[in-house]
């Protein structure tokens, strides 16, 4: 099935640790995406990415890193800079970059402190 | 900057038609998405809408008023199953790329 898959589900990170977390889409897409949502919140633009080897920051990229070197993969690591990285994260693509392409969802990755 | 406007939280009966409206202040205005969201679980694509007017999709229709910087998501013949987040969000012209701009959704909850 095609699809974008994300995992872990849930993961646990200690204090000033480093933790990544996987985007995989089998779509053809050429665009990645990665939200953040809080409680009470939308969902706020991490980065993004509109073709292998390019991406850009969103509006809230301090504390976090990422990387496009195939076109089927878009991992978002989260640094010990993020002061508060407790949330739920979703990978997302379109087909395309440009503006009114559909953005397909992954099923979300729940991160939380200990 | 931007910014959107939706209600925090709407109540509806089954079976009942309920509208969930959306105000958007932007520049560069391209097009309006809504999403539907289950607690815990990924955005569903709903509706796309990017000229005036009405787009209908079987239960679910999504206007846009370019002019006033308003849309609605109108719900029709409501179920259980209909009680989730509703999302909505815009896209721009400029600043490069496909990025969405998300209001903070409405919680809708279907009641018997």
């Amino acid at each position: 099935d095609g699809g974008i898959t994300q995992s872990p589900k849930y993961l646990f990170r200690k204090e000033g640790q480093n933790v990544t977390l996987s985007c995989e889409q089998n779509l053809n897409h050429d665009a990645m995406y990665w939200y953040r949502q809080d409680p009470g919140q939308g969902l706020r633009l991490i980065y993004y990415s509109q073709i292998v080897n390019d991406f850009q920051k969103g509006d809230i990229a301090e504390g976090y890193s990422v990387s496009r070197e195939k076109k089927e993969s878009f991992p978002l690591t989260v640094t010990s800079a993020q002061k508060n990285p407790t949330a739920f994260y979703l990978c997302a693509s379109s087909i395309l970059a440009e503006p009114g392409n559909t953005i397909y969802f992954g099923e979300g990755s729940w991160l939380t402190v200990v | 900057g931007q910014n959107i406007d939706q209600p925090t939280e709407m109540t509806a009966t089954e079976g009942a038609i309920v509208q969930i409206n959306c105000t958007y202040q932007t520049s560069g205005f391209n097009g309006l998405f809504w999403y539907q969201q289950h607690a815990g679980e990924a955005p569903t694509f709903l509706s796309y809408n990017v000229l005036d007017g009405l787009e209908e999709k079987g239960r679910f229709s999504s206007f846009l008023s370019r002019s006033k910087g308003y849309s609605y998501l109108l719900l029709k013949e409501l179920q259980m199953k209909d009680s989730a987040s509703y999302l909505c969000a815009v896209t721009l012209l400029t600043g490069g790329g496909n990025k969405l701009t998300f209001g903070t959704g409405t919680q809708l909850k279907v009641e018997l």
